[in-house]
This record gives structure tokens, C-alpha cells and sequence, in this order.
């Protein structure tokens, strides 16, 4: 079956620290992949995504994913959180040809000022 | 442009109640989804549908159900509710569906629902 795995359900990090979120998939086809980011009382925004080309990709406020097809990987990094960074964050797959997106379990970010 | 729109924000239901949820897609988009969001669970998709049909389902009893009419609006409909069924129900809408290519999706706020 379809799976998107989130290796770290809680992070905690200070001000400054660099961040890397894990996000493994497994599906043998062809895929979209996505970061999602919900901050406390938001709606789900879109972080960045990737469809083809280039595997490492960039997106809003200094994230960047990078897209590892042999590794079934797609885990977000950003060198230096801020504490307006606290959320919790999801990584989804779209599988083509399914009209839906497999979502992880999200991995809440705490940031310490 | 208007994003994807939810109503109610938040309910209180009674354990064998029914609920019915409504989602606004934005303009133009023509594919509709629903997911159940719950602490631990991640988002767990519920159902698709594209110009009034059904492409998807995901693995919910048949309490859960859901349409959409003709300008792309969408409702789900939960019968007989259980304590179990409290969470955050999330629309998100594209313009050709989820898992197409290059497609991505927009997620409206949600509405809270919880059974008592």
C-alpha cells in the first residue's frame, strides 16, 4: 500500500538552528510531491513542491527540499529557523493517476527564541 | 481570488446526530476533496470528486458520504456520528485533481466538528 512516512513527530530547536525534516514515500510511480505547513489556527499552506526537473527545489520564507528518487525522499532543510517557523508541517504525495495525496503523520516544529 | 471556503467554521453534534459540511471551491477549480484531520493520524483522505463525480475514495465507512454540484460547491455528509468521528475536516480544491500532473491543491480552513 501507499505510504508517506514522517520520521520525527516533534522537533524542538532554538533560534538559528538549521532543520532537516524526513519524508519518505513509497510508490512505484510517477509522483508530485509537497510540503505543507500549518501554523496554529491557519489553513494548510503549500511550502514548496516539486514535479520534475531540478530535485532540489525552493520554496516560501528559505525552505528548500531536496527530491531523491533512488532513496524514495523528499525532506525539507532550511538552514536557519526563526521562531515564527513554530508549526506543524506535512509532506503529501500526489500519486498519479489517483486524484488524491497521501499525507504524513506531520511533524510538529517548536522554535525557542 | 477567493480562496477555498468552509462552513461552518466549528460544530457541536450529539453522538447519532448527522452533520453536513460545505466547501466553496476557488473559481474555476473543478475538483473538490475531503480529508479528516486528526491528532497523530495526519490527514487521512476521505473522497474526490471532479464535475460532479466521484474519481476516489478513501478506506471510511459509508456514514461518510459527499457530492458536488454543478458550479463545483461540495458537501459531506457524516450520518450516525460517533465520538470517534470529532476532527478537523479539510476541503481542498485543483483544478484537475490531485495526483494529475503538476497539479497541486489549495486547502481551505477547515470545520472543526466535534461529537459529544
Amino acid at each position: 500500500a501507499q505510504s508517506v512516512s514522517q520520521h520525527n513527530h516533534h522537533v524542538i530547536l532554538s533560534e538559528a538552528a538549521s532543520l532537516e525534516l524526513g519524508c519518505n514515500y513509497s510508490y512505484g510511480g510517477t509522483v508530485n510531491l509537497f510540503w505543507y505547513v500549518q501554523y496554529p489556527g491557519q489553513h494548510l499552506q503549500l511550502l514548496l513542491k516539486y514535479f520534475s526537473g531540478d530535485p532540489l527545489v525552493k520554496g516560501i520564507k528559505g525552505f528548500e527540499a531536496e527530491f531523491i528518487k533512488s532513496k524514495f525522499s523528499f525532506n525539507l532543510r532550511k538552514p536557519s529557523v526563526q521562531w515564527s517557523d513554530t508549526a506543524e508541517y506535512f509532506c503529501a504525495v500526489g500519486l498519479s493517476g489517483t486524484y488524491k495525496y497521501i499525507f504524513g503523520t506531520g511533524t510538529r516544529l517548536k522554535v525557542l527564541a | 481570488k477567493a480562496g477555498v471556503t468552509q462552513t461552518p467554521r466549528y460544530l457541536i453534534k450529539t453522538r447519532g446526530q448527522q452533520v453536513t459540511l460545505s466547501c466553496s471551491p476557488i473559481s474555476g477549480h473543478r475538483s473538490v476533496s475531503w480529508y479528516q484531520q486528526t491528532p497523530g493520524q495526519g490527514l487521512q483522505f476521505l473522497f474526490e470528486y471532479f464535475s460532479e463525480t466521484q474519481r476516489n475514495k478513501g478506506n471510511f465507512p459509508g456514514r461518510f458520504s459527499g457530492r458536488q454540484f454543478s458550479n463545483s460547491r461540495s458537501e459531506m455528509n457524516v450520518s450516525t456520528l460517533e465520538l470517534g468521528d470529532s476532527a478537523l475536516y479539510l476541503c481542498a480544491s485543483s483544478p484537475t485533481g490531485q495526483g494529475a500532473r503538476n497539479t497541486e491543491a489549495f486547502f481551505g480552513q477547515g470545520t472543526r466538528l466535534t461529537v459529544v
